[in-house]
This record gives C-alpha cells, structure tokens and sequence, in this order.
C-alpha cells in the first residue's frame, strides 16, 4: 500500500531556516499536504500542492517537490519558537471528494532560542 | 473562521464499554472523515461518510465501529465494545470536496481502562 515517510526530528535555532522532507511511494498521488499540530491540539493544514506543480511559497513557508523522486519538501523561512510542533506529510489520490489522506509519522521540530 | 469541534476533549473508559465521539464538522461540509493516531504512531484513516453512507473504510474499521449522522449538525463515531488497543486519539475531518482540503478537529483522546 502507500506509504509515507518522513524523518522523525528536526532542531533549528531560532532565525534559521527549517527544511522538512518527505517520501512517498504512490506514483499516483495527487495532492501532497503539509499539516502542522501544536501540543494538545489538532491538525492544522498548512499547505498543499497538487502534484503538477514542482513548488508553492506562501508567506514563510515553501514547498518543493520532485515529483520523480517522490520527494516533499517543507520550508520554513526564519524559524520562529512558535513554530516548534509536529510537522506531518500527507498524500491522497483525490479521485473523488472523500478520499482518505495516508500520512508520514511527523516531524518533530524544536526551535532553539 | 469556521471549524471542526469534537467532544468530549478526553474520554476514559473501561474495556468492553461503549463509547460515542461527536464532531461538528464544518457547516457547509460535505464529506466526512474519521481518523485515529495511537501515541507516537501514525494518523491512520478509518472511514469516510458522504451522503448518509460509509463511502470507504480501511481494515481498522470493523464490526465494533459505527458512524452516524443523527442530524444536520453531527457526525459520531461509536465504539461498541472498547479494548485496550482502542486507546488513542480520534480526528473528525470534513471537506467540502470541491478542493483538496481537510480540516481536522482537535481531536478526543481516548483511554480504555
């Protein structure tokens, strides 16, 4: 079945860029998400990029992906404290509007002060 | 902004007891979502609901799992008869299936006793 991998932590000082990366093994997948939760709270959908687009930049936050290599990438312009969390990858083949999402196990970045 | 809610925030249980979880997905959401992730493992999918029926559910989801739309508002998750391997976090999801995204509740935390 899919799968979706991801290294298990990330630490960054504060000021730095951060960079987040993700495998995936679904040749199909069609979407790619990046969801970010805080301690104790949910899911927060960050960004998404569909799969024919090779980057998106919104705001501090770029995606890359390299569709050939099956490789999602995460990156956070001038790391802030606030952004420490679990970063997780997602993917779906969105043939239909309830298809499941298949996520990574998470990230776990801290930023130092 | 709207947002998915779920209740309770933590439950407990003893093995063997029933438990229902309730979200309310987003107003104009068509398309519903179950999630679950067991600590330090991954948010794993366990069924979608789109008009009033089950539209896919993954081998997590057996005959001890039910979901319900009792009305306009709520979307629930039963749990017939928990076992101690039931213990995790659960995510109600709700997308309006148009564009690729999900928005994820905060979540209940289950412990089964």
């Amino acid at each position: 079945g899919e799968d979706v991998e991801q290294s298990l932590f990330l630490s960054v000082r504060e000021g730095d860029s951060s960079v987040i990366n993700c495998t995936y093994t679904d040749s199909s997948s069609t979407y790619l998400y990046w969801y970010k939760q805080e301690p104790g709270a949910g899911l927060q959908l960050l960004t998404y990029i569909f799969s024919n687009m090779d980057m998106k930049q919104d705001q501090r936050l770029t995606v890359l992906l390299n569709k050939k290599d099956k490789h999602l990438s995460l990156r956070i312009a001038d790391t802030q404290t606030g952004d420490s969390a679990i970063y997780f990858c997602a993917e779906t083949t969105l043939n239909s509007g309830n298809t499941p999402l298949v996520f990574g196990k998470g990230t776990r970045l801290s930023v130092i002060a | 902004e709207p947002e998915v809610t779920q209740t309770p925030s933590h439950q407990v249980t003893q093995m063997g007891q029933e438990v229902i979880l309730r979200c309310v997905p987003i107003s104009n959401h068509l398309y519903f979502y179950w999630y679950r992730q067991i600590l330090g493992q991954k948010v794993e999918f366990l069924v979608s609901f789109y008009n009033n029926e089950i539209s896919e559910k993954s081998e997590i989801f057996d005959d001890q799992f039910s979901v319900e739309r009792p009305d306009g508002s709520n979307f629930t998750l039963k749990i017939r008869s928990t076992k101690l391997e039931d213990s995790a976090m659960y995510f109600c999801a709700s997308s309006d299936g148009r564009a690729a995204e999900q928005y994820f509740g905060p979540g209940t935390r289950l412990t089964v006793t």
